[in-house]
């Protein structure tokens, strides 16, 4: 069965702190890794990664994926109030009908 | 915002009754697919539609069935609710051509089971 595991669950940190979120996992015919950012309802695409080594960045958030070590970080630097929400973590895996599967989510708390 | 539009955004049903959920998909998307969010969880794949027919599935009973339409919308099915059935229903578009992965989600339906 297909896992993702994502740590830490819950994170308060203070405003322009700088973060780092894990993901780790075991799948079978790994295809890509993804990032989500959700608020409130509808999760916001951040990142698609499918090579090791190679930085995502977009402004002040960057991800690299290790498909040696199978796992992801999620960096947000100089973190404000509104980067507070759940960032998901999920693989695409399998064949192309197959669907993402998702980590339980890293909370995080940015206080001003 | 993604384009992909849900209804209703709330509802309350009791065990056992059955309930529809809706969804139209962002415009050039041909695939939906269906992810339960129970509170505290991340979303969980439920089923997928491409070309009007179910491609894909999750670990989901039967009691969980959908339907997609010719313009790409979409509808989820669930009978026989139970009260663990309690979540955010969301929908998601993508295009099947794509092979990324990458889904575009709706603002989600939170279903409450009493």
């Amino acid at each position: 069965e297909d896992k993702v595991v994502q740590s830490p669950l819950s994170l308060v940190v203070h405003e322009g702190d700088t973060v780092t979120l894990n993901c780790s996992y075991e799948v079978t015919n790994f295809r890509s890794l993804l990032w989500y950012k959700q608020e409130k309802k509808a999760p916001t695409f951040l990142f698609m990664l499918t090579s090791s080594g190679i930085e995502k960045k977009s402004g002040r958030l960057s991800s690299i994926l290790d498909k040696k070590e199978l796992f992801s970080i999620l960096n947000i630097t100089a973190t404000q109030t509104g980067d507070s929400a759940v960032y998901l973590c999920a693989v695409h895996a399998g064949g192309g009908a197959d669907g993402l599967t998702f980590g339980k989510g890293t909370h995080l708390i940015i206080q001003p | 915002e993604t384009g992909v539009t849900q209804s209703p955004t709330h509802l309350i049903k009791t065990r056992g009754q059955q309930v529809t959920l809706r969804c139209s998909s962002q415009s050039g998307h041909n695939t939906v697919s269906w992810y339960q969010q129970a509170l505290g969880q991340g979303p969980q794949f439920i089923f997928q539609y491409y070309r009007e027919e179910e491609n894909g599935r999750g670990n989901f009973p039967p009691r969980f069935s959908g339907l997609q339409f010719p313009n790409y919308s979409s509808e989820l099915n669930v009978n026989a609710l139970e009260l663990d059935d309690s979540a955010l229903y969301l929908c998601a578009s993508s295009l099947w051509t794509s092979g990324t992965g990458e889904l575009f989600f709706g603002e989600g339906s939170r279903l409450t089971v009493l």
